[in-house]
């Protein structure tokens, strides 16, 4: 079945870098995704990987995939603290429609 | 901001009433997809509407029910509410059907039932 699992928090100090991962159990899984949640708000796409591609880049953002182990880590460089927020893995198949989502990690930046 | 429009912002309701959520899409987007997020479930997928059709259904109790209307806007009617059904319910909107189309979300509908 599909299931999706990260990590449930992390800390880190303004100005170094952050790395939340994600692990997937659906091989079928096609499209990753990641989506920022901050306090009472929606869920914000950041970035997204096909699941031909190892690493994808977008400014602060690194997706790394490792499809033989289905881990998904997202890397946030000069991390700031306007980046605290609750951030969540995502996964699709290439025919599925929805996404299923991990339990979200809560990412904690410290000045 | 998204682009997806989801009212109200919060409903306040009590137990064994019925309520409709509305979203509409961005502008082009012919998917529209409901998400419930509770404390205890997280992000589940309860139902997806494509030009009008609905197409795939997810956890969605049968006490719930959707549509999606010609002008692409969607309604999640939740009928014979529960404490339970208390949660953030977001609508999101996609270009395409499948997979692969990027899924953006409203700011979503805070449901309390008391």
């Amino acid at each position: 079945g599909e299931d999706v699992e990260q990590s449930l928090f992390l800390s880190v100090r303004e100005g170094d870098s952050s790395v939340i991962n994600c692990t997937y159990t659906d091989s079928s899984s096609t499209y990753l995704y990641w989506y920022k949640q901050e306090p009472g708000a929606g869920l914000q796409l950041l970035t997204y990987i096909f699941s031909n591609m190892d690493m994808k880049q977008d400014q602060r953002l690194t997706v790394l995939l490792n499809k033989k182990d289905k881990h998904l880590s997202l890397r946030i460089a000069d991390t700031q603290t306007g980046d605290s927020a609750i951030y969540f893995c995502a996964e699709s198949s290439e025919y599925g429609n929805k996404l299923v989502f991990g339990a979200g990690t809560i990412l904690r930046v410290k000045s | 901001d998204s682009g997806v429009t989801q009212t109200p912002k919060h409903l306040i309701t009590a137990t064994g009433q019925r309520v409709t959520l509305r979203c509409s899409p961005r502008s082009g987007d012919l998917s529209v997809y409901w998400y419930q997020q509770s404390l205890d479930q997280g992000l589940q997928f309860l139902i997806q509407y494509y030009n009008g059709e609905e197409r795939a259904k997810g956890n969605i109790l049968e006490r719930f029910s959707a549509q999606q209307f010609p002008d692409l806007h969607s309604e999640l009617n939740l009928s014979s509410l529960e404490l339970g059904d208390s949660a953030l319910y977001f609508c999101a909107s996609s270009v395409g059907l499948a997979g692969g189309h990027e899924q953006y979300f409203g700011p979503g509908t805070r449901l309390t039932v008391t």
